[in-house]
């Protein structure tokens, strides 16, 4: 079976400092990743999702995710973090073939201080 | 709408009663999910439709959950006899394609709360 897991329940940052939330994930295969943040009265929105292209990948906002294969790592990083970027952050996976059924990290809140 | 409906926002009852929840897609969205989210926790998966038909509801936890999508467009999750483990927030998402290709858009959800 295919799981994230998100090694930081709560991560607090400087306004204008970097971010980084960590996700790592269990596969067979290659699996498709995603990040989704959902903000406070506000459905999930998807960040960025990573389907076997390039590694680097980029998404809304300013945030980017690499895939390490070799680490089982997806983390999700910002150079500079917005009073805005305060939310919940969750690591996904997929499985691999597709499928319909999206595995949840346990997600990552993200406080950022003035 | 522009976004995907779901109604109540929020919803109290007392054990042992029925619910209904409803979820209007974003128009045109052919494939619709249910996600049910504890405190706490990442959403977990219920049920998927492609269409009318419910393609994969092996994530209802068990037979007093049941979903409807009668016209391919709104769907409605059905509870029976609720218990205080039910309580949670239930996410609807639609897609414009199946899961292999479109993204998932959310709405806001139904916060039940079984006393």
């Amino acid at each position: 079976a295919q799981s994230v897991t998100q090694l930081d329940s709560h991560v607090s940052v400087s306004e204008g400092t970097p971010v980084l939330l960590r996700c790592n994930y269990s596969s067979s295969y290659s699996p498709s990743l995603f990040w989704y943040v959902q903000h406070p009265n506000k459905g999930l929105q998807l960040l960025l999702k990573y389907t076997s292209a390039a590694t680097l990948v980029k998404g809304i906002n300013g945030f980017e995710a690499e895939f390490k294969k070799s680490e089982t790592s997806f983390h999700l990083t910002k150079p500079s973090a917005h009073m805005s970027d305060a939310a919940e952050y969750f690591c996904v996976v997929r499985p691999t073939g597709g499928g319909n059924k999206l595995t949840f990290g346990t997600g990552t809140q993200l406080k950022v201080e003035l | 709408g522009a976004g995907v409906s779901q109604t109540p926002s929020n919803k109290v009852t007392e054990k042992g009663k029925y619910v209904e929840l409803r979820c209007d897609p974003i128009s045109g969205h052919t494939a619709l999910y249910w996600y049910r989210q504890s405190l706490g926790q990442g959403p977990e998966f219920l049920i998927y439709f492609q269409g009318t038909g419910a393609a994969d509801d092996s994530g209802l936890p068990n037979d007093r959950f049941f979903a409807v999508r009668p016209e391919g467009s709104v769907s409605t999750l059905k509870i029976q006899r609720t218990e205080r483990g039910d309580s949670a927030v239930y996410l609807c998402a639609s897609s414009l394609g199946g899961p292999r290709t479109g993204e998932l858009f959310f709405g806001e959800g139904s916060r039940l709360t079984v006393l």
